[in-house]
């Protein structure tokens, strides 16, 4: 089981560049998650996914797109990145249970010029 | 707007000590409660969980939470510098497509 999978491990853009972010889980979880982590800011919750097929924003969602492709995978886009978007970010998954622990990717760290 | 707070330290304490991190959370709702470690470059790690009042305690870590109060405290028994970490709350209602709220973190330094 290798939990929750996240590529790249690191990113260089430019201002303007796009890319994907990408995250697969293979627990056969039903909500996923995209968070970015700042320095002194803590997680902020991008955008989610409660279940295959859904997708909702959450509390940082400007200048993102995400996809959720299937049940194993949800993936993040910078359509046009900007230095603000300069972070770490961790996709994450549930079962989706009442309880809902999550389980966290190993980051992407993006750094845009 | 859901509100979870934690002091950010750093909380330093001896090694053997115990290490008494809180957080407090501004949702009466809250059904679940979560402390995260995380080790400086690396992801958030899933520690302990609790979801009714009182002490839940795994090891040596101990979960208190108490509703009544909106506060929910993560003591460490026996610090070891390998606890050295931040430790994020996060807090959750139940039901639907709840997401929980995470606080900022506490920093722990256990000294030798």
């Amino acid at each position: 089981n290798a939990g929750v999978t996240q590529t790249p491990k690191f990113q260089v853009l430019k201002t303007g560049q796009s890319m994907t972010l990408q995250c697969a889980q293979d627990m056969n979880h039903n909500s996923m998650y995209w968070y970015r982590q700042d320095p002194g800011m803590g997680l902020r919750l991008i955008y989610y996914s409660a279940s295959e097929g859904t997708t909702d924003k959450g509390e940082v969602p400007n200048g993102y797109n995400v996809s959720r492709l299937n049940k194993r995978e949800f993936s993040l886009r910078l359509e046009s990145a900007a230095p603000s978007q300069t972070s770490v970010y961790f996709c994450a998954s549930s079962v989706a249970s009442s309880y809902n622990e999550q389980f966290f990717g190993p980051g992407t760290r993006l750094t845009v010029l | 707007q859901k509100e979870v707070e934690q002091n950010s330290g750093p909380l330093s304490v001896p090694e053997g000590a115990i290490a008494s991190l809180n957080c407090t959370y501004s949702d009466r709702g809250s059904q679940s409660f979560f402390w995260y470690r995380q080790y400086s470059g690396k992801s958030p790690e899933l520690i302990m969980f609790i979801y009714s009042n009182g002490d839940k305690e795994d090891g040596r870590f101990t979960a208190q939470l108490n509703k009544a109060s909106q506060y929910v405290s993560l003591l460490i028994r026996d610090s070891q510098p390998s606890d050295s970490a931040t430790y994020l709350c996060a807090v959750g209602t139940t039901g639907g497509s709840y997401i929980p709220t995470f606080g900022r973190g506490t920093s722990l330094i256990v000294h030798p």
